[in-house]
């Protein structure tokens, strides 16, 4: 079992809508996760950082931690085309252990 | 605040020849950590320096290597190049420790011919 599954996409919605992305993960004593952006040949771009469960917000994007279930979220909310890239979630034991990526498209 | 700077952006090489790139963190960070990304294995960890010092290391084969020098830039090390080292090399940079937020530069693209 991979320590962080993740959802490959891709995953097209029109703009305005709201997009959910997903990741589980095995081990509970995880704690720190991270959600990146990374747009076609450049380098991932930190979103959001939460720690332990619970919510955080950010403008339009929300980050959602559930350590009963091993389980985060990120929503977007209001999605616009300039949205369109892959998005990760990782976890920072001693080092970040990435999801796959889903590829997010916003259309007009 | 300066982000992450990597040189070279982008990278030609033959087999069997070897490769530096470069890494300079943000100002204050004192960890560095190196990633390899490719389509098919996606990102993956190579090995983290702090304070000069490799702190983990990820499985790669020995042929990757690295080092931090005292003003916290590094550099990765690649020797004997194969055609599968062909990859989007990142770095990233954070103050230390697994509780804050690491930060990526915009990578080194290596392709091996």
């Amino acid at each position: 079992q991979k320590e962080v599954e993740q959802d490959p996409g891709p995953l097209s919605v029109p703009e305005g809508a709201i997009v959910s992305l997903n990741c589980t993960y095995s081990n509970s004593a995880f704690q720190y996760f991270m959600w990146y952006r990374q747009y076609s040949r450049k380098g991932p771009e930190l979103l959001m950082y939460t720690y332990s469960s619970g919510n955080k917000e950010d403008g339009r994007f929300t980050a959602q931690v559930d350590k009963s279930s091993k389980y985060i979220s990120l929503f977007i909310r209001d999605s616009q085309p300039s949205d369109s890239a892959t998005y990760l979630c990782a976890i920072n034991t001693d080092k970040l252990i990435f999801g796959t990526g889903t590829r997010l498209q916003v259309f007009p | 605040k300066a982000g992450v700077t990597q040189t070279p952006r982008y990278l030609i090489k033959t087999r069997g020849q070897q490769v530096t790139l470069s890494c300079s963190p943000i100002s204050g960070h004192r960890s560095v950590s190196w990633y390899q990304q490719t389509p098919g294995q996606g990102l993956q960890f190579l090995f983290e320096y702090f304070s000069e010092t490799q702190r983990n290391k990820g499985n790669f084969p020995g042929r990757f290597s690295g080092r931090q020098f005292s003003n916290s830039r590094s550099e990765m090390n690649v020797s004997t190049l194969e055609l599968g080292d062909s990859a989007l090399y990142l770095c990233a940079s954070s103050l230390g420790g697994v509780s804050y937020e690491q930060y990526f530069g915009p990578g080194t693209r290596l392709t091996v011919t």
